[in-house]
């Protein structure tokens, strides 16, 4: 199985700031790795897949790179609506789909 | 707009098995597949498997083959999760979600990407 390890676990960030978010594979998935986001008591939300496409009508303040076997997300100029848990997720092996443990971005 | 519409929160006792059903509309329902994934309290999300509604075909999670059996109706575009033998760390929010389908060569697709999700179903197992 792919374990999808991200980091960090909180990051604590104030309105405006930028974060970044990690997501690193324990082997190679080629580009196929998506980015969610959750807000509390909501269903998860696509935000970006194959590495660095938005889905439709994510802001462009999101933006998603890859590094070998690590991805980042990018979240420039934080917004109140921002603030919630992200997960990573990857789908290069069909028999075993697997999601990060999640990074929780709170208000500074 | 594509909406999935799941049905209501359940309580089971250990042994017995629960059947979430997930009504697509807004979409062409087997241009599509239709994803399930669960979320344990205060945790993070778990993939269970996924299904073609065009053909039928499954992929599941290794650690629930035997007991998940997912299905779709495309007469009524609604999908179904059923899992068996329920246990008590099976208590979760189970969530259907849409998702892409990706090439696996030749007629294979497989359900990838989730790119609009359910409501999420509570499923609470209890002695």
């Amino acid at each position: 199985e792919i374990v999808l390890t991200q980091s960090p676990g909180t990051l604590s960030v104030s309105p405006g700031e930028g974060a970044t978010l990690y997501c690193r594979a324990s082997e190679s998935i080629s580009s196929n790795l998506a980015w969610y986001q959750q807000r509390p008591g909501q269903a998860p939300r696509l935000l970006i897949y194959s590495t660095s496409t938005r889905a439709t009508g994510i802001p462009a303040r999101f933006s998603g790179t890859r590094s070998g076997t690590e991805f980042t997300l990018t979240i420039s100029g934080l917004q109140s609506e921002d603030f919630g848990v992200y997960y990573c997720q990857q789908y290069n092996d069909r028999d075993g789909l697997t999601f990060g443990g999640g990074t929780k971005v709170e208000i500074k | 707009q594509v909406q999935l519409v799941q049905s209501g929160a359940e309580v089971k006792k250990p042994g017995a098995s629960v059947k979430v059903s997930c009504k697509a509309s807004g979409y062409t329902f087997n241009a599509f597949g239709i994803t399930w994934v669960r979320q344990a309290p205060g945790q993070g999300l778990e993939w269970l498997g996924g299904i073609n509604p065009k053909n039928g075909n499954t992929d599941y999670a290794q650690k629930l083959q035997g007991r998940v059996t997912m299905t779709t109706d495309t007469s009524t575009n609604t999908a179904y999760m059923e899992l068996r033998s329920l246990r008590s760390d099976d208590t979760a929010i189970y969530y259907c979600a849409r998702g892409m389908l990706s090439h696996c060569g030749g007629d294979c697709y497989f359900v990838s990407i989730f790119d609009s999700w359910g409501q999420g179903t509570l499923v609470t197992v209890s002695s």
